[in-house]
């Protein structure tokens, strides 16, 4: 079955600065890869998504990239803001139709002001 | 639309008591996950139903773990009995598969504690 490795397992950057998230996965049959965003005592909510069609999608200061050939993908956030600091997981589908999806560990991202 | 209903939102126990926890999924949604999160090990599927009939349940992780989806718009995840180890955060989310690849919904989750 799937299995989706994520780094790092925490994060710490200056406000202002960029922040980038990494994973990795092994079913090369996976073809969409969501990214949630959980803060302190919430639920995890959607942030992003990409479908294995697409290479990069930006949505403000949030972008995702995929690369198939390698099975990894990627979040960058940039101009941190302390408001972005909150655990961060990835997801990959295992390619069926009713929506079960393999998580990553979570990066727990720490925005200093 | 109210979203993912879970209830109760906060469940304290003692060791060897039966607990259930609810789920409401969104209307006309027709997948249904429940998850199990904690601070070691993440966020864990459990279970998952389509259309109320459950997929993968390779995720349960004794016997003492059960659910149940008698119909679209409820679900039920039963420990029985609990121990201190199935403390938790356990949330449920719901997904509309007839459009294919998408978002999961979760709900606000219920924390367990188990005394």
């Amino acid at each position: 079955g799937e299995n989706v490795e994520q780094h790092p397992s925490t994060l710490s950057v200056q406000e202002g600065d960029s922040a980038v998230i990494k994973c990795t996965y092994s079913d090369s049959a996976s073809n969409y890869f969501p990214w949630y965003k959980q803060e302190l005592g919430k639920r995890p909510q959607l942030i992003i998504d990409i479908r294995s069609n697409v290479g990069e999608k930006k949505d403000q200061r949030i972008a995702v990239t995929l690369n198939k050939t390698a099975k990894h993908f990627s979040l960058h956030i940039t101009e941190t803001q302390p408001e972005d600091s909150a655990v961060y997981f990835c997801a990959a589908s295992n390619g069926g139709s009713q929506g079960n999806l393999i998580f990553g560990k979570g990066t727990k991202l720490s925005v200093k002001p | 639309d109210a979203g993912v209903i879970q209830s109760p939102r906060h469940e304290v126990t003692e060791m060897g008591q039966e607990v259930t926890l609810r789920c409401k999924p969104i209307s006309g949604h027709n997948s249904l996950f429940w998850y199990r999160q904690t601070m070691m090990r993440g966020l864990e599927l459990l279970i998952y139903f389509n259309n109320n009939v459950p997929i993968d349940d390779s995720g349960m992780p004794e016997d003492r773990f059960s659910a149940k989806m008698p119909n679209a718009s409820f679900s039920t995840l039963k420990i029985q009995p609990s121990e201190p180890r199935d403390s938790a955060v356990y949330f449920c989310a719901s997904h509309i598969s007839n459009r294919g690849l998408g978002e999961q919904f979760f709900g606000p989750g219920t924390r367990l504690t188990v005394l």
